[in-house]
């Protein structure tokens, strides 16, 4: 059973482009969240998608949009790259359900130049 | 709002010692808690959570947490590290509203020497 992919692995970009990152979700999973983990720091809550929506966002800026697609799987795209972009980025997937555990990618590293 | 403190950014215990984690957090309902970990350029694995139930909560590779709900701690214990413990855990709280948000703190690096 696959666990949650993500692609690329890695990215270099320059300030000011735009950057695509995917995710795909564990099987069975219909929920996928985004985090950013700046270097030293805990991740942080980008969003989360359910049946194709944004369901919940964090305190990031419009900059940061993201889509889902029928099969789960999802894109984070962020737009107008500041040198701050520069992160982990993560992907997790699992059940609509509170308390149900989230399984974490292996993340996407950012490099903004 | 509902937050997590991790008491000690980096910890360093010989092998085979106690290894303890600290995790206090803030939340005004009762909370979800987790523990994960990460390994280097790999990202989160679940060890262990708590919902309800049992405050004593067995997780992976031997490690435990108990839920205090008087001190609002979860903190993270093996009772004998090994090298290849050797990572960066995070503690994180559930955000209530009925969305699976994790709130996580900062992370503790936890280093083992023979």
């Amino acid at each position: 059973d696959a666990g949650v992919t993500q692609s690329p692995t890695h990215l270099i970009k320059t300030r000011g482009q735009q950057v695509t990152l995917r995710c795909s979700p564990k099987s069975g999973h219909d929920t996928v969240s985004w985090y950013q983990q700046a270097l030293g720091q805990g991740p942080q809550f980008i969003f989360q998608y359910y049946e194709e929506e944004e369901r919940q966002r964090g305190n990031f800026p419009d900059r940061f949009s993201g889509h889902q697609f029928p099969n789960y799987s999802s894109e984070l795209n962020v737009n107008a790259l500041l040198l701050g972009d520069s992160a982990l980025y993560l992907c997790a997937s699992s059940l609509p359900i509170p308390q149900e555990t989230q399984y974490f990618g292996p993340g996407t590293r950012l490099l903004v130049l | 709002a509902q937050s997590v403190t991790q008491l000690g950014s980096h910890v360093s215990v010989s092998e085979g010692a106690l290894v303890l984690l600290r995790c206090n957090y803030s939340s005004s309902v009762p909370p979800y808690l987790f523990w994960y970990v990460q390994y280097p350029n790999q990202g989160l694995q679940l060890l262990l959570k708590y919902t309800t139930g049992a405050t004593l909560v067995k997780g992976i590779n031997g490690f435990e947490a108990e839920f205090k709900k008087s001190e609002t701690s979860f903190h993270l214990t093996k009772p004998s590290a090994h090298m290849s413990d050797a990572a960066e855990y995070f503690c994180a709280v559930l955000r209530s509203g009925g969305y699976n948000k994790l709130i996580f703190g900062a992370g503790t690096r936890l280093a083992v020497h023979p």
